[in-house]
């Protein structure tokens, strides 16, 4: 079983829809979560952080997480054309004490 | 405020020669980490620096080092250069010791190995 897992995708929405983007976890000891985006060819940015039960808002960005079912999503509403782009999911924490990444999930939102 | 800075952008090199990739890091923060980003196996976790000590290792292979400064600033180094190396190697740094924040990365170094 992979550390964190995520579908690679790719997860096509249409512009203005909402994009909705899921991540597991196997690390019960996990501390913080982490959702970053990354363009083609450019690093991976840090977009939203959350460490405790339920949602977080950021703008147009929702991170919920569910340690109990070890289960961490990201919800992009309206979503646009500049939105497309691999988003990573990161656990930091548990035995490793390492910021361990999913694969990350393509996402292509049509115009 | 600068962020993380790595150098040089791109390198190509030849199997069997060794490389050193260099990271400084954003002021003020003194953990300094390393990944390999392939398309295949993705962001993999190198090794985790602060104050000069190396705290934290991945699995992979002893060609594979690395260091840091009393300035914070990183070097990785890979000897003994194998095709399978070819990778976009990022640097990320945080404020505090381990990545409980996150990390901010640079914008990598993309190396060839030919």
């Amino acid at each position: 079983q992979k550390e964190v897992e995520q579908n690679s995708g790719p997860l096509s929405v249409p512009e203005g829809a909402i994009a909705s983007l899921n991540c597991t976890y196997s690390d019960r000891g996990s501390q913080s979560f982490f959702w970053y985006r990354q363009y083609s060819g450019k690093s991976p940015e840090l977009i939203m952080s959350i460490y405790s039960n339920g949602d977080k808002e950021d703008g147009r960005f929702t991170a919920q997480l569910n340690k109990a079912s070890q289960y961490v999503s990201l919800l992009i509403r309206d979503s646009q054309p500049s939105d497309s782009a691999t988003y990573l999911c990161a656990v930091y924490g548990g035995a490793t004490n390492k910021l361990i990444f999913g694969t990350g999930t393509l996402l292509a939102v049509q115009p | 405020k600068a962020g993380v800075t790595q150098t040089p952008r791109y390198l190509i090199k030849t199997r069997g020669q060794q490389v050193t990739l260099s990271c400084s890091p954003i002021s003020g923060h003194r953990s300094v980490s390393w990944y390999q980003q392939t398309p295949g196996q993705g962001l993999q976790f190198l090794f985790e620096y602060f104050s000069e000590t190396q705290r934290n290792k991945g699995n992979f292979p002893g060609r594979f080092s690395g260091r840091q400064f009393s300035n914070s600033r990183s070097e990785m180094n890979v000897s003994t250069l194998e095709l399978g190396d070819s990778a976009l190697y990022l640097c990320a740094s945080s404020l505090e010791q381990q990545g409980f924040y996150g990390y901010t990365f640079g914008s990598g170094t993309r190396l060839t190995v030919v």
